[in-house]
């Protein structure tokens, strides 16, 4: 089965870390460019990061620039997200979805939690 | 960096009626415009790319057109598992941005 799992959210205290990872299966992973996108409760949906097949280049969103690393493991199948100093605002439902034709997105996680809370 | 208006923001509508949503581009996005439904709970799903073109399994009561600056996803005759929130998202420069959404709920 085609697919993208997600794992690694959790609670946080503000100014900690989490490592969120993105497993693929049931398709070539190393030739796709891969996003984390986000959606903070209530709200519409945010680019937080993307990385280019080989990692040739990355993506982050100005409000998670120097805080987030993204990272891959063709080898794994699998695709990283390391977010450090943790805000209140980075609260959120984290997915990771795979790109298609340079822009769109056709292929999606079930999405994981990050709770950012004293 | 291009910004997606969809309007509106809410629409109200019962089942069997047909469905019309607006994205509009604050400049240009050639035909480089993706729709997604997204239901509480969710992930996203990709239900149109390049403005026209149905992803796979969806079905054909969904159609996307326009270009340029104007864009419309169309549901010809709403079905009951079509109450969603839908989102239009572009590509100007990588990787591009996503509309505030449009609830489309029952009414």
């Amino acid at each position: 089965e085609v697919q993208l799992v997600e794992s690694g959210g959790g609670l946080v205290q503000p100014g900690g870390s989490l490592r969120l990872s993105c497993a693929a299966s049931g398709f070539t992973f190393s030739p796709y460019t891969m996003f984390w996108v986000r959606q903070a409760p209530g709200r519409g949906l945010e680019f937080v990061s993307g990385i280019l097949s080989n990692g040739r280049a990355t993506y982050y969103a100005d409000s998670v620039k120097g805080r987030f690393t993204i990272s891959r493991d063709d080898s794994r199948n699998t695709f990283y997200l390391q977010m450090d100093s943790l805000r209140v605002e980075d609260m959120a439902v984290y997915y990771c979805a795979r790109e298609r034709g340079g822009y769109y997105f056709d292929l999606w996680g079930q999405g994981t939690l990050v709770t950012v809370s004293a | 960096e291009i910004v997606l208006t969809q309007s509106p923001a809410t629409l109200s509508l019962s089942p069997g009626e047909r469905a019309t949503l607006s994205c509009r581009a604050s400049q240009s996005a050639s035909s480089s415009l993706a729709w997604y439904q997204q239901k509480p709970g969710q992930a996203p799903r990709l239900l149109i790319f390049g403005a026209s073109n149905r992803a796979t399994d969806i079905p054909a009561r969904f159609s996307g057109s326009g270009s340029g600056t104007d864009f419309t996803l169309t549901i010809s005759s709403l079905e009951p598992e079509d109450f969603a929130v839908y989102y239009c998202q572009q590509r100007s420069s990588w990787p591009g941005t996503f509309g505030q959404g449009t609830k489309v709920e029952i009414k």
